[in-house]
């Protein structure tokens, strides 16, 4: 299984809600990343997850709060969201890099999320 | 931060012909990847480039490297429709760098039938 899967496909919030996007991968990776990506731009990485621990925080504001349960999990969750954190966040995974090696990452479709 | 620019922001051709994008950079790399993003979809690997390489090929794709002059293309050729996608470098992804990869802006590859 090469896939990682996120949900959900489309998110309507309001700036009083509280939600979560789900990722969910089985191919074994022990890095796992949440990005954000807005329309016509590249994705901008947010967190990173290395052994089920925060290893990368890229100064996201706390109204993000993410979350690795377990070594196939990953979740965001939301609150007090403001309508300029509508973008497309995504979900990948990888291997975990060691030494000088170097590995693709495996993305999710994303999820869509706009806020009112 | 973005790593760097790449070229055309977009670009339209016609079914058959290749297309080239070209990604510049601005610090030392050790690889160098390509991905590709449908429109409002994930990204998916396409590629990857160590700095000590200078081409690579996989099917349709040709992928170039000059460490001297920070930059990479990519030719895709005998475009198909299907080959409708943005198209975007990125570095990084290493131990050191805790994985992280940084993206360039992004082609946006239209092919027409």
């Amino acid at each position: 299984d090469t896939e990682v899967t996120q949900t959900p496909k489309h998110l309507v919030m309001g700036m009083t809600n509280k939600k979560s996007l789900k990722c969910e991968q089985h191919m074994g990776h022990r890095a796992m990343y949440w990005y954000k990506q807005k329309a016509k731009k590249p994705p901008e990485l947010m967190f990173v997850y290395s052994y089920e621990k925060l290893s990368i925080n890229e100064s996201v504001p706390s109204r993000f709060s993410p979350e690795c349960p377990n070594s196939s999990l990953l979740n965001l969750h939301l609150h007090a969201l403001q309508p300029e954190d509508s973008a497309l966040y995504l979900c990948a995974s990888s291997q975990l890099p060691s030494g000088a090696s170097y590995n693709e990452q495996f993305f999710g479709p994303g999820t869509r999320l706009t806020v009112l | 931060s973005q790593q760097g620019e790449e070229d055309p922001q977009a670009l339209s051709i016609q079914e058959g012909e290749n297309a080239t994008m070209n990604c510049s950079y601005k610090t030392s790399i050790n690889n160098l990847q390509w991905y590709r993003q449908n429109s409002g979809r994930g990204l998916v690997h396409l590629i990857l480039i160590r700095s000590n390489e200078r081409e690579k090929h996989s099917g349709r794709l040709r992928v170039t490297l000059d460490t001297s002059k920070k930059s990479s293309s990519l030719l895709i050729t005998a475009s198909r429709a299907a080959d409708t996608a943005s198209y975007f470098c990125a570095t990084g992804g290493t131990y050191n760098q805790g994985g992280k990869l940084i993206f360039g802006q992004g082609t946006e590859l239209s092919v027409k039938p």
